[in-house]
């Protein structure tokens, strides 16, 4: 079966700062990868999404993430912060579901808090 | 594009009654939409998908008696829990996918019920 696994639930960085959100995945066919944020109380927005190709995923908001196979891995990076990107942030995975529906399961999320 | 709409935003109801959540694609079709319920502070937990003009499928560990999902038109999804029990009381977010689309799917910003 498929899963995600986000390490981090919490992370603090100082705006102007890098970041990196970690993500691994467990998935027996080429995975569907995908990173959201949710700010509080919302629904889910799309950050980026990996299907296959380019390895390097541009995203929305300067976010961009990279899929290696050998780690089974997708992190998210931002090389400067905003205190805008304070949120939860979701990484996902796609697959078929046992009534052949392609669903997302997600990670637990990692909460971002920035600090001036 | 690719809006997706929740309503209500917040509801609070007595126990024992039933309440009704509607999810609408706003500029697009959706031929399959889904319900996820989160929990704070934890992730999305798909509960069911459903297709238009079809029964919905639900989870395992999902009673679909109690949560009754009606997709009757490609931009309509509804669910409705029934005898609403204090332990219902969560963040319920739909999403929707674009007829002819491949796992992405557009989240609506999520429907907070509590029952008192």
């Amino acid at each position: 079966a498929q899963s995600v696994t986000q390490p981090d639930i919490h992370i603090t960085v100082s705006e102007g700062a890098s970041l990196e959100l970690r993500c691994n995945y467990s998935y027996g066919a080429t995975p569907y990868l995908f990173w959201y944020v949710q700010s509080p109380g919302q629904g889910l927005q799309l950050l980026l999404k990996y299907f296959s190709g380019d390895t390097l995923v541009q995203g929305i908001k300067g976010f961009e993430a990279e899929f290696k196979r050998s780690q089974s891995s997708f992190n998210l990076r931002k090389p400067s912060v905003h205190w805008s990107d304070a949120a939860e942030y979701f990484c996902a995975v796609g697959s078929i579901s046992n009534f052949g529906n392609e669903k997302l399961t997600f990670g637990t999320g990692t909460r971002l808090t920035i600090i001036p | 594009g690719a809006v997706v709409s929740q309503h209500p935003s917040w509801v609070i109801c007595k126990s024992g009654t039933s309440v009704k959540i509607e999810c609408r694609s706003l500029d697009f079709q959706a031929t399959t939409m889904f319900w996820y319920r989160q929990f704070p502070k934890q992730s999305l937990m798909l509960m069911a998908t459903s297709n238009e003009g079809s029964k919905a499928t639900y989870e395992q560990g999902v009673e679909k008696d109690k949560f009754l999902i009606n997709h009757a038109s490609l931009t309509l999804s509804t669910l409705t829990v029934t005898s609403a029990h204090p332990e219902d009381s969560s963040f319920y977010i739909c999403s929707a996918r674009e007829t002819g689309g491949s796992y992405e799917q557009y989240f609506g910003p999520g429907t907070r019920l509590t029952v008192t």
